[in-house]
């Protein structure tokens, strides 16, 4: 069955630390994998996606993602936290089969000034 | 360009009363989908539209859920009658038909609560 797991409920940062949020996959085929950002009475916003090329993905808001296929595994990263991006993340991949999208359980981000 | 909108942003009901949620997609997206958030664990899908078309409702809990989208633009999502479970916050998004990308593009979600 596919999958997605983010193994951390909240990660905790210090402003001007390097952040990394977690995400882990199972999917059939070949992984097309997303993380969006929701931030407080807000919609989900896009954040970058990987479909194929290279394995270092850059998105919004100066986030990068790295996909490791031999670990099965999409970690989203920063190199300096921001207090402003405190938000909660998810990952997802993208049913082998189907359009839909399939979300991990999200993970708080909260930065601290 | 206008994003995904919904409506209500918020809405509170009791058991076994009738609730419909709205969402109008971006202009010219002819995929609409459906997705659920329950509190504290993951989006789940619901269902999938291709323009007026259910391309795969294998996510819809029961069949007091029902799904439209008259002439392939808005569409509605019914709970009919409401349980304390369907409580949560229902997202709808859309995306361009055909692309590779497979992005898909939210809108705020509605929080539904159901006492």
């Amino acid at each position: 069955a596919q999958s997605v797991a983010q193994p951390e409920d909240q990660v905790n940062v210090a402003e001007g630390n390097p952040l990394t949020v977690k995400c882990t996959y199972s999917v059939s085929g070949n992984p097309y994998l997303f993380w969006y950002v929701q931030y407080p009475n807000r919609g989900l916003q896009f954040l970058l996606k990987y479909i194929t090329g290279d394995n270092l993905v850059k998105g919004s808001y100066g986030f990068e993602a790295e996909f490791n296929k031999s670990q099965t595994s999409f970690h989203l990263k920063k190199p300096s936290a921001l207090v402003s991006d405190s938000a909660l993340y998810f990952c997802a991949v993208r049913d082998g089969h189907t359009d839909k999208l399939i979300f991990g359980t999200g993970t708080r981000l909260q930065v601290f000034p | 360009e206008a994003g995904v909108t919904q409506f209500p942003s918020h809405s509170v009901i009791e058991k076994g009363q009738t609730v419909t949620l709205r969402c109008d997609p971006i202009s010219g997206h002819d995929n609409l989908y459906w997705y659920r958030r329950v509190m504290g664990k993951e989006i789940k899908f619901l269902l999938h539209f291709v323009k007026e078309s259910k391309q795969d409702e294998s996510g819809m809990p029961n069949n007091r859920f029902l799904a439209e989208r008259t002439g392939g633009t808005y569409s509605t999502l019914k709970v009919q009658p409401a349980e304390l479970e369907d409580s949560g916050v229902y997202f709808c998004a859309s995306s361009v038909l055909g692309r590779s990308s497979y992005e898909q593009y939210f809108g705020p979600g509605t929080r539904l609560t159901v006492t």
